[in-house]
């Protein structure tokens, strides 16, 4: 079954550190990859999207995310992290196939200023 | 604005109860999507809608049912509510014509059972 694991579950970062939050899918056919984020209390906004090509994705805020294919993984990064960054953070998976929409269970992360 | 609107924003019932939550899709956007949000259980996909017809479904209850209208708005039934119910749901919608294409997701109705 098709399936996503985030590896951190909570993450505190002092602002400017570096950052980078693991994800994992299982599925062994052409996927859609994708990172949300949701801030307090709103809800969750793209903030980027692999479908093909380029495996290095940029996406907004200065984040930007690596597509390893034969690892499975989708890595969200960002090199200096602000306090506005403070947020949850969500890895998504899609395939053609199911048509499903899976989400990881979500990285809290905390920046401290 | 996401342009996905989810109503009510919020619904406090009585366990036993049943409620339907309601949303509309970006215009022009054929697939809706629910998810359960809860502490525990993070996002959780419930089912998803492509112009009318059920397309994929998740961890869906069978007190749970949706379905999506020919204007494209979606319902979701919760019935026979318990307290583990209360959470936060969202709907998104996606255009879909070509599979790849990201979700949009509305403010979510929180629910609280009591």
């Amino acid at each position: 079954a098709q399936s996503v694991s985030q590896h951190n579950h909570h993450v505190i970062l002092s602002e400017a550190a570096s950052l980078e939050l693991g994800c994992n899918y299982s599925y062994g056919g052409t996927v859609n990859l994708f990172w949300y984020v949701q801030y307090p209390g709103q809800h969750l906004q793209l903030l980027l999207k692999y479908f093909s090509g380029d495996p290095l994705v940029k996406g907004i805020k200065g984040f930007e995310a690596e597509f390893i294919k034969s690892k499975f993984s989708f890595n969200l990064r960002k090199p200096s992290v602000q306090w506005s960054d403070t947020a949850e953070y969500f890895c998504a998976v899609n395939s053609r196939n199911t048509g499903k929409l899976i989400f990881g269970q979500g990285t809290t992360l905390q920046v401290k200023p | 604005d996401s342009g996905v609107t989810q109503t009510p924003k919020h619904l406090i019932t009585a366990t036993g109860q049943r409620v339907t939550l309601r949303c509309s899709p970006r215009s022009g956007d054929l697939s809706v999507y629910w998810y359960q949000q809860s502490l525990d259980q993070g996002l959780q996909f419930l089912i998803q809608y492509y112009n009318g017809e059920e397309r994929a479904k998740g961890n869906i209850l069978e007190r749970f049912s949706a379905q999506q209208f020919p204007d494209l708005h979606s319902e979701l039934n919760l019935s026979s509510l318990e307290l583990g119910d209360s959470a936060l749901y969202f709907c998104a919608s996606s255009s879909d014509r070509d599979w790849r294409t990201e979700a949009f997701f509305g403010q979510g109705t929180r629910l609280t059972v009591v």
